[in-house]
């Protein structure tokens, strides 16, 4: 497909279980960004991926979540022991070259994973 | 912490009528850009803006990045229902491509 994807597109877990989120970016895009949606609400930043440089972590929340980027493609948002906290819309976004300056860079957004932890 | 405050939060109007969104920070930017997000998707952008004091029209959409590039606002004239959504600004915030959004504004126009 052309746009950003993401599995699964709903989600109901326990508390206390582990669950992995999966974003497919558009392809030839290097840099690829999850963000978290609460109802209703604007999107917060978790984590940023650039080509090969070492993630920025600095949005996530804490050290129950986990993102990983295999092949400069894929990524996996992980939450451990998810609480009733955690439920929101994840949305995974990628972008050409992640330089935000070049207002030619524009983020894509997949349709997010809907999150709801019991 | 850069944060960007969005009012107002709900709006509701009349097919026909004229509307404002604003964005403010104490935070200067380096851009801001403005999306729009529908039930069950995730945003799309509808404009960036770079330099203070910029305006860019959208056909019936305008958008103003303050001088100072620490706020922004979006004009809509004669809202038609089509322009119901949520409507979100976000800044570039610092290093790379990590933006930080406001909380939204849910707008619905009524035929």
């Amino acid at each position: 497909g052309a746009g950003v994807s993401q599995s699964p597109s709903n989600k109901v877990t326990e508390k206390g279980k582990d669950v992995e989120l999966r974003c497919d970016p558009i392809s030839g895009h290097t840099a690829l960004y999850w963000y978290r949606q609460s109802l209703g609400q604007g999107l917060e930043f978790l984590i940023y991926f650039q080509g090969n440089s070492a993630p920025d972590k600095s949005g996530l929340p804490s050290d129950r979540f986990s993102a990983e980027r295999t092949g400069g493609s894929v990524s996996t948002l992980t939450i451990q022991r998810t609480q009733q906290e955690d439920s929101a819309v994840y949305l995974c976004a990628s972008s050409f070259s992640g330089r935000i300056l070049w207002s030619s860079d524009t983020q894509y957004f997949g349709p997010g994973t809907r999150l709801t932890v019991l | 912490t850069q944060l960007l405050e969005q009012s107002p939060q709900f709006l509701s109007i009349q097919e026909g009528e004229n509307l404002t969104v604003y964005c403010n920070s104490s935070s200067v930017f380096s851009s801001l850009q403005w999306y729009r997000q529908e039930p069950g998707e995730g945003p799309v952008l509808l404009v960036t803006v770079v330099t203070g004091g910029e305006v860019k029209k959208l056909k019936r959409l305008t958008f103003q990045f303050g001088d100072a590039r620490k706020d922004s606002s979006l004009h809509i004239t004669a809202a038609q229902t089509g322009d119901t959504g949520l409507y979100l600004c976000a800044g570039a915030g610092g290093q790379g491509g990590k933006l930080i959004f406001g909380q939204g504004t849910e707008l619905s126009v009524k035929p």
